[in-house]
């Protein structure tokens, strides 16, 4: 069974600071990873989406690499503001279980002024 | 851009009650999905549907039934609504074409149930 794993669950960092965040999950064979954003009470956006055949993909300020093999994901924040506070959700799509997305736990990112 | 619409942000029901939430998407997607989002666990899929009439269960469909008559609306009814039912309720959609098509979520309903 897929499990995905989101480390830490809480960040708080002082702004313009460069941040990663962590994701993995137990089940190389997925087709594609996606990292979304949530902002309190809202939804889900998506920020990117990574194949299973890619390495990375960057989105202005955010760079989200995959290392299939080894069953990791991370994303960049470069130079954070206020703005990019939120929680932040990897999924995979496994290559079992049609277009179900197995989601992690979230890290809940604070950008202090 | 694509475009997730879920009928309600808030909505408050009592236990017993027949409750339906009202799903649209304007891609002409051929696959949407019902989730919840729990404190702790997390996102966990209800149902999701392939197309007009098709539905699939979730890992959690118990208490739960879909409709989707239409493409462009998936609708989820909790049949006899308990307080155990009390959760944010997402809206999700993609293209068929491809396994490397993102999912959109719409801005999600917070069901509560007295």
């Amino acid at each position: 069974k897929q499990e995905v794993t989101q480390i830490p669950a809480a960040l708080s960092v002082p702004e313009g600071e460069n941040l990663v965040l962590n994701c993995s999950f137990t089940d190389s064979a997925i087709y594609n990873l996606q990292w979304f954003r949530q902002d309190p009470g809202k939804g889900l956006t998506s920020l990117l989406l990574i194949q299973s055949s890619q390495r990375e993909q960057t989105s202005g300020r955010l760079n989200a690499s995959l290392d299939k093999s080894s069953g990791r994901s991370t994303l960049y924040i470069a130079a954070s503001q206020p703005g990019d506070s939120a929680t932040y959700l990897c999924a995979v799509r496994a290559i079992q279980g049609a277009q179900k997305l197995v989601f992690g736990q979230g890290t809940r990112l604070t950008i202090n002024p | 851009d694509v475009k997730v619409t879920q009928s309600s942000r808030y909505l408050v029901k009592r236990t017993g009650e027949k409750v339906f939430l009202e799903c649209v998407q304007d891609m002409d997607h051929e696959n949407m999905f019902w989730y919840r989002q729990d404190p702790g666990l997390g996102l966990r899929l209800i149902y999701f549907s392939y197309d007009v009439k098709m539905k699939e269960k979730g890992d959690i469909p118990e208490g739960y039934s879909v409709s989707r008559e239409k493409k462009e609306r998936f609708s989820l009814i909790l049949e006899s609504a308990s307080t155990n039912q009390t959760s944010m309720y997402l809206c999700a959609s993609t293209s068929f074409q491809g396994s490397n098509q993102p999912q959109h979520f719409g801005d999600g309903t917070r069901l509560s149930i007295l």
